[in-house]
């Protein structure tokens, strides 16, 4: 079973600063999903596949990574990124999606 | 439009049972997985399960196998979430999702299920 830490916990960041959300697998893994959740919503997809973006996601936002390391990207901070980000993988053995426990961007 | 909308949820008490139902619109319901996530208070989100297009394959985490059982009506575009042996633990908002070519690519609004005496 894959393990995915995600790092850091919680951020701050300012608006118009680069922000790198990082998440860590415990085996080398082939993409990753990322979703965003804002407070009192239902989670969206926001990245997949490593590094597309999800319909309606302002390309500020990248992904990019291999092996056991994967990063989302905002490029400059805005107000609305403000929000749970959550990587995601799939393991074949035993068959489970496995979420990281996630990266809560707040605004400074 | 793509719609998802979770039924069921509430307080229910230690050790019982709960039925949560996802009724799905606007897609054709028969073509997807859907899975089940939920997330307790405060905390990120923990895969349930999901279950393929006919109902022939149906994958759990580990640690809820034994105590909830996921199935779906194609008939009826709804996807069920039937929980039982409810402990405090199992506290939590429950989402159901859409699998497709894009991965949970749509959630419902999520409906919330309390384990309290």
């Amino acid at each position: 079973e894959i393990v995915l830490t995600q790092s850091p916990t919680t951020m701050a960041a300012s608006p118009g600063e680069k922000v790198t959300l990082t998440c860590r697998a415990s085996s080398s893994v082939s993409y990753m999903h990322w979703y965003q959740q804002k407070s009192g919503a239902s989670p969206k997809l926001w990245i997949y596949d490593t590094s597309n973006r999800a319909s309606g996601v302002p390309n500020r936002f990248s992904g990019s990574g291999s092996g056991t390391s994967y990063s989302l990207t905002i490029s400059s901070m805005e107000t609305e990124d403000a929000a749970t980000y959550y990587c995601q993988q799939w393991s074949s053995n035993p068959p489970t999606w496995t979420f990281g426990g996630g990266t809560k961007l707040e605004l400074k | 439009e793509v719609k998802l909308v979770e039924s069921g949820g509430g307080l229910v008490q230690p050790g019982r049972s709960l039925k949560l139902s996802c009724a799905a619109s606007g897609f054709n319901f028969n073509d997807y997985w859907m899975g089940w996530v939920r997330q307790a208070p405060g905390k990120g989100l923990e895969w349930i399960g999901e279950i393929n297009k006919d109902s022939s394959t149906i994958n759990y985490t580990p640690s809820l196998k034994d105590k909830f059982t996921i199935s779906r009506d194609n008939a009826q575009n709804t996807l069920y979430l039937q929980m039982s042996k409810l402990g405090s633990e199992d506290t939590a908002i429950y989402y159901c999702a859409r699998e497709g070519e894009l991965p949970f690519d749509y959630w419902g609004q999520g409906v919330m299920v309390t384990v309290s005496s």
